[in-house]
Order: C-alpha cells, then structure tokens, then sequence
C-alpha cells in the first residue's frame, strides 16, 4: 500500500529558527503531496500541495516544501518561525487512482520563546 | 465564503445511543470525505462520495457506522449502536474536482461513555 513516512514525531524550536519537518513517501508512478497544518481543537488546513511542475512548492505563512523524485522525499521548511506556528503537521499523498488521502502520523511543532 | 460547516462540535452520549454527525460541504465541490482521528490510529478515512455517491467505503469500521449524502449540500455519519471505542474526532472534507485539495471542517469531538 502506498505510504507516508514523518519520521519525527516531535519538533522543538526556538522562535526565528529555521526548522525541517520531514516526510518521506513510498515510491509510485505519479504522486500527488500535501502538507496540512492543524492548530488545537480545528480542522486541518492546506499549507501547500504538489501536483505537477517545479519541485519547489511555496505555500501559505511563509512555508515551503521541495518534491525530491530520487528520495522520495517532500521536507516541510521555513527559514523562521513564530510562536504562531505551534501546531501538528501531517504530510498526506493521494493514494493512485483513487481520491482517498493517505496521513502520516504528524509532527507537533513547538516553538519557543 | 463559507468553509465546510460540521455538527455539533460536541457530542457526548452513553453506549448504545445512537449517534448522528452532520456536514454541509462547500458549495460547489463534488467530493465528500468523512475522517475519523485518533491518537492510536491518526488520521483514517471512513468513506467518500463523488456526486453524492458512496465511492469507497472500505474504511467503515464496521455495520454500526453508516453514512448518506442525500443531496450535494448535505451528508450524515450515523453511529448505531454507539461504543466507547467510537471515541475520537470526525472531520468531514470536501474537494472540487480530482486530485485537488481537501478542505476540512472543524470536526465533531466524540465521546461515547
């Protein structure tokens, strides 16, 4: 079955760091990929998606992502963040031929002061 | 606009009741996704329609759990009989077209006693 792989569950920061969240993919013909953003007691939100095109994917509240086809990879990045940005991240990818959207496991990001 | 519109935020009930969870997607998309999180299990999808038809149910846990998408606005999850076990947060979604983002409700945080 097609997966997805966050190896970290939990990410600590201090506030202006850059951080990573990684996210690994099992390999398919086509992939479709998605990073989604949920803050406590909400729904999750899309930051960004890959579809087709540049491998480089820019996304809502300064956040962007890189689609690496020979290391099936799709790593969440932003050159700084904010307290704001405290929440759990799930990478999902559109499993083939089908609409259904497979989650990894998350990864809680906590930035601090 | 209005986002994906879930009822009611809350539900706390005693086993054996039965349990009707309510979605109103976005006007104009065609996809419905029913999602069910845990902390054990993450992120699992239930069932989804297309033009208000059940696609893939294939992640229904099992008889108790129904669902309907009676017209293009609106879709229900019932649970009957309920069991502490159904525990957790259903999130509805909702996409326009294939292979584009889903976007989700709030959800409804379930506790069954």
């Amino acid at each position: 079955a097609q997966s997805v792989t966050q190896l970290d569950s939990q990410v600590p920061v201090f506030e202006e760091a850059p951080v990573e969240l990684r996210c690994n993919y099992s390999s398919s013909v086509s992939v479709y990929l998605f990073w989604y953003v949920q803050y406590p007691n909400q729904g999750l939100q899309l930051l960004l998606k890959y579809l087709s095109g540049s491998t480089l994917v820019k996304g809502i509240n300064g956040f962007e992502a890189e689609f690496n086809k020979s290391q099936t990879s799709f790593h969440l990045r932003k050159p700084s963040v904010h307290i704001s940005d405290t929440a759990e991240y799930f990478c999902a990818r559109l499993q083939g031929g089908s609409e259904k959207l497979v989650f990894g496991k998350g990864t809680k990001l906590t930035v601090n002061p | 606009d209005a986002g994906v519109i879930q009822s009611p935020r809350h539900e706390v009930t005693e086993m054996g009741q039965e349990v009707t969870l309510r979605c109103k997607p976005i006007s104009g998309h065609d996809y419905l996704f029913w999602y069910r999180q845990t902390m054990m299990r993450g992120l699992e999808l239930l069932i989804y329609f297309n033009n208000n038809v059940p696609i893939d149910d294939s992640g229904m846990p099992e008889d108790r759990f129904s669902a309907k998408m009676p017209n293009a606005s609106f879709s229900t999850l019932k649970i009957q009989p309920s069991e502490p076990r159904d525990s957790a947060v259903y999130f509805c979604a909702s996409s326009m077209g294939r292979s584009q983002p889903q976007h989700f409700g709030d959800g409804t945080r379930l506790s069954i006693l």
